[in-house]
């Protein structure tokens, strides 16, 4: 079954440490996104591709960094991370002929850093 | 002025009734006008899309688009308590691979 996913789901980590957010599709996608997302505010973008070896910076200024290197796979990595990274991180995929951008999400990863 | 406004609610209603949930945009350029519906820790979903102006119906969800006002509405008839979720318009531009969320709004159905 084709669909997106994101490892993990929750995790509590100290300041400091280096993570890593894990997002795969199985959809053949070529456009992958990172967004996010804390309670009650919109979605922000954070990170975007259009392919493999492309990555971009979206509107939100975020300190992690992201790689394309297979075009399932966009993983999200904090070098060191901190109490305002704490949020949720929602990763999407959207098909480069789909006229109105339908971008399908995975399940988010809850990061709370202490 | 964010490009695009939400009212974040929460609005409660009771079972079997209609909802209107709103949004306001500030781009002209959008032409693509999405709504997502997002379940409690789970990521958004698309629930149904027009482009340009005018109305489209899914079952019980009616989607409005009023460009000359920059009006989006979504319309659910017969309201269940299944519906219960935050909503979120998502407009995008002709050609362009990027969404603008407005910030949704949470809608609970009372049984």
């Amino acid at each position: 079954e084709a669909d997106i996913y994101q490892t993990p789901r929750y995790l509590v980590i100290g300041t400091g440490k280096k993570i890593t957010l894990e997002c795969s599709q199985t959809m053949g996608h070529d456009k992958m996104y990172w967004y996010q997302q804390d309670p009650g505010m919109e979605l922000h973008l954070i990170h975007y591709s259009y392919g493999v070896n492309s990555t971009e910076k979206g509107d939100l200024s975020s300190e992690s960094t992201v790689s394309r290197i297979r075009t399932e796979h966009f993983p999200l990595t904090l070098e060191s991370a901190r109490p305002s990274h704490t949020s949720q991180y929602l990763c999407a995929s959207s098909s480069i002929s789909g006229r109105h951008n339908e971008q399908f999400f995975g399940p988010g990863t809850r990061l709370t850093v202490l | 002025q964010k490009e695009v406004e939400q009212d974040p609610g929460p609005l409660s209603v009771p079972e079997g009734a209609i909802v209107s949930l709103n949004c306001t945009y500030s781009n002209s350029a959008f032409q693509y006008f999405m709504w997502y519906r997002q379940y409690s820790r789970k990521g958004p979903e698309l629930l149904m899309y027009t482009y340009s102006s005018g109305n489209k119906e899914d079952g019980r969800f009616t989607a409005q688009v009023d460009k000359s006002s920059k009006y989006i509405s979504l319309f659910i008839r017969d309201s269940q308590p299944s519906d219960s979720a935050t909503y979120l318009c998502a407009p995008s531009g002709a050609g362009s691979y990027q969404l603008t969320f407005g910030k949704g709004t949470k809608l609970s159905v009372i049984p």
